[in-house]
């Protein structure tokens, strides 16, 4: 079944640690991107790529990077800069990166103490 | 992108209509209606679309008001899984730097 991974589900992290989130898709979509989610909070975008090596900031990019080597893989990663890296992260993708539905993954939740 | 406004939460009983609104009064001509839900400690789901028309699909009706600054999601006939929160996103061309808002949280009694 096509689909976005996301791995692991749960992640625990000393603070000062650099941690790396996974996020594959397999729908063949061009444009990718990175949610943060806090408790009974919306959705906050981190980072977005259109397309293969290409990645842009987006509203709380700082304390973050990402790669897009690849079509299908997106890492993430927490750098030891994120003042408040705990949260429940999530990953989409999107055909094209306008007027396309997007498709999440079932998210990591990043507990760092 | 334009801002929705959703009520904070909702009923329904099992097996009526949910009718969830969201205004959307600042919506540009090319921007579309994205419906998604979210059940606890999953990632969204995506529902339904539109830019000006009536859409209808296996899960829901979206019904978009003729200036289109208003629209409802309908789930026939709700049922216990469709207790989630509920988002109404606007977006178009810069669709990546949408906003989930608070959305609705629908809860399906028996």
């Amino acid at each position: 079944d096509g689909g976005i991974t996301q791995s692991p589900k749960y992640l625990f992290r000393k603070e000062g640690q650099n941690v790396t989130l996974s996020c594959e898709q397999n729908l063949n979509h061009d444009a990718m991107y990175w949610y943060r989610q806090d408790p009974g909070q919306g959705l906050r975008l981190i980072y977005y790529s259109q397309i293969v090596n290409d990645f842009q900031k987006g509203d709380i990019a700082e304390g973050y990077s990402v790669s897009r080597e690849k079509k299908e893989s997106f890492p993430l990663t927490v750098t030891s800069a994120q003042k408040n890296p705990t949260a429940f992260y999530l990953c989409a993708s999107s055909y094209r990166y306008y007027n396309s539905p997007l498709h999440f993954g079932n998210g990591t939740r990043l507990t760092v103490t | 992108d334009a801002k929705t406004t959703q009520p904070t939460s909702m009923d329904c009983a099992e097996g009526r209509a949910a009718n969830l609104p969201c205004n959307h009064s600042t919506i540009s001509g090319n921007e579309y209606v994205y419906w998604y839900r979210q059940i606890h400690s999953q990632g969204p789901q995506y529902i339904i679309h539109g830019l000006k028309n009536n859409e209808t699909n296996e899960m829901a009706s979206l019904i978009i008001t003729e200036d289109r600054k208003s629209s409802t999601l309908i789930l026939p006939h709700a049922t216990l899984r469709d207790t989630a929160v509920y988002y109404c996103i606007v977006g178009g061309t810069s669709y990546g730097k949408l906003t989930f808002g608070q959305g609705t949280i629908l809860t399906v009694h028996p």
